[in-house]
């Protein structure tokens, strides 16, 4: 794989059930980022993992978490969805958390219902 | 607060030029980013700005005012294919990205 990837590319999810989006990266990032994108609304961060073996709390971070066990991946985890949680989910990863440029997965859009 | 304010939308013809203004107010300013998002895929990076001024990139032009917290994104010579969103973002004092929420572009034959 070269960049970002994200799996699965979308999801028709029941209310309540739990879910896991992932996210693999093979540009030896340091920085990876979960993003929501909503219509009409800008991308909001979820969490964040400026190294491997640490995560932080975005702007919308309920709901949702985080693990980052190696440099590779970032799962996100809704441990049980709701409907407010219906969106485009992208991955993001940059050298570090001051370097300039994030580069994006495809995205996974999730659907709750 | 921290705030990012961009138009909705804008349209402009083929081969014209057209300017995509952003202000910005954030926690500390680590510097501006301008992506591309073509519907439904993933965003692009574009440009950074951190000092003041202009920086030019083949057909595509970034613009920094610190003291105004304003940016501009000049597109030149535009293409059907330039038809996207495009999305402002300021890094804050935290290095986290505060993004507007994207001005679609419609490039008109």
């Amino acid at each position: 794989i070269a960049g970002i990837t994200q799996a699965p590319t979308s999801q028709i999810l029941a209310a309540g059930r739990r879910m896991t989006l992932r996210c693999t990266q093979d540009m030896r990032h340091n920085a990876m980022y979960w993003y929501r994108q909503d219509l009409g609304l800008g991308l909001r961060l979820i969490h964040y993992s400026n190294t491997a073996g640490t995560t932080g709390k975005g702007e919308v971070p309920d709901g949702y978490s985080v693990s980052r066990a190696n440099t590779d991946d970032f799962p996100l985890t809704l441990a049980s969805a709701v409907p407010s949680q219906t969106s485009v989910y992208f991955c993001a990863s940059s050298g570090t958390s001051e370097n300039n440029e994030q580069f994006f997965g495809p995205g996974t859009r999730l659907t709750v219902l | 607060g921290q705030n990012i304010d961009q138009p909705t939308e804008m349209t402009a013809t083929e081969g014209a030029i057209v300017q995509i203004n952003c202000t910005y107010q954030t926690s500390g300013f680590n510097g501006l980013f301008w992506y591309q998002q073509h519907a439904g895929e993933a965003p692009t990076f574009l440009s950074y700005n951190v000092l003041d001024g202009l920086e030019e990139k083949g057909r595509f032009s970034s613009f920094l005012s610190r003291s105004k917290g304003y940016s501009y994104l000049l597109l030149k010579e535009l293409q059907m294919k330039d038809s996207a969103s495009y999305l402002c973002a300021a890094m804050d004092s935290n290095y986290q990205l505060i993004w507007g929420a994207g001005t679609k572009l419609i490039i008109k034959p």
